[in-house]
């Protein structure tokens, strides 16, 4: 059974820095790009970034709204992915899905986790 | 920059047919976007309904069916049930290999 469990969230600073942490199991997520999806307190999902599998170089990609303040990373050996957040703002206050992309050009998310909050407040 | 458009909300009567569209603020949706619609209710982690414009999900009862009209694409819900009523977010991949999600329609069945 696939499982994406994120952990990391809580409050913090504005300016401060959080690193949320995404464990996959059931799957062998070199095979898979591993992307992070935000929600704001009663407001819509947003697309965040995204990390390529190993085929492709675990490359990244993100959403300008994050764009030089997020980075996205992975350790297969570990089945974690990690989105590194810094320079945190009220605004990216959120939960925080953990998204597995579906394999092959199809691009849909065919497993999320629970989600994690993360606080941006002073 | 490009933005994914729905719309902010709609209502349907049970048993009733509703479509909800998903749109860019600039240029046509087209199959190669790969549209994928997403279910969440209140509290919950998304449901994945459609993918590749009019795959359904496994599980996902044969009233939700997708669809590229014009040039938007398109969640078409036939036959609406009380528990359909949730939000609806639609997933564009779009140009530089990212991904971006519309605002979400507010389903409400009435």
């Amino acid at each position: 059974e696939v499982q994406l469990v994120e952990s990391g969230g809580a409050l913090v600073q504005p300016g401060g820095s959080l690193r949320l942490s995404c464990a996959a199991s059931g799957f062998t997520l070199s095979d898979y790009y591993m992307d992070w999806v935000r929600q704001a307190p009663g407001k819509g999902l947003e697309w965040v970034g995204r990390t390529r599998n190993k085929a492709n170089g675990y490359s990244t990609v993100y959403a300008a709204s994050v764009k030089g303040r997020f980075s996205l990373s992975r350790d297969d050996s570990t089945d974690s992915v990690y989105l590194q957040m810094n320079s945190l703002k009220a605004e990216d206050t959120a939960v925080y899905y953990c998204a597995r992309l579906s394999i092959g050009s199809t691009y849909y998310f065919d497993n999320w986790g629970q989600g994690t909050l993360v606080t941006v407040s002073s | 920059q490009t933005v994914v458009t729905q719309e902010p909300s709609f209502s349907v009567s049970p048993g009733g047919t509703v479509t909800l569209t998903c749109g860019l603020s600039s240029g046509s949706v087209s199959t190669t976007f790969n549209p994928s619609w997403y279910q969440q209710t209140p509290g919950q982690t998304p449901r994945t309904l459609i993918y590749s414009t009019n795959i359904r999900a496994s599980g996902v009862p044969d009233r939700f069916s997708g669809s590229i009209l014009g040039n938007k694409a398109a969640l078409t819900i036939t036959g609406a049930q009380a528990d359909d009523e949730s939000d609806y977010y639609c997933l564009l991949y779009m140009g530089g290999g990212t991904s971006a999600l519309g605002g979400g329609t507010k389903l409400t069945v009435l």
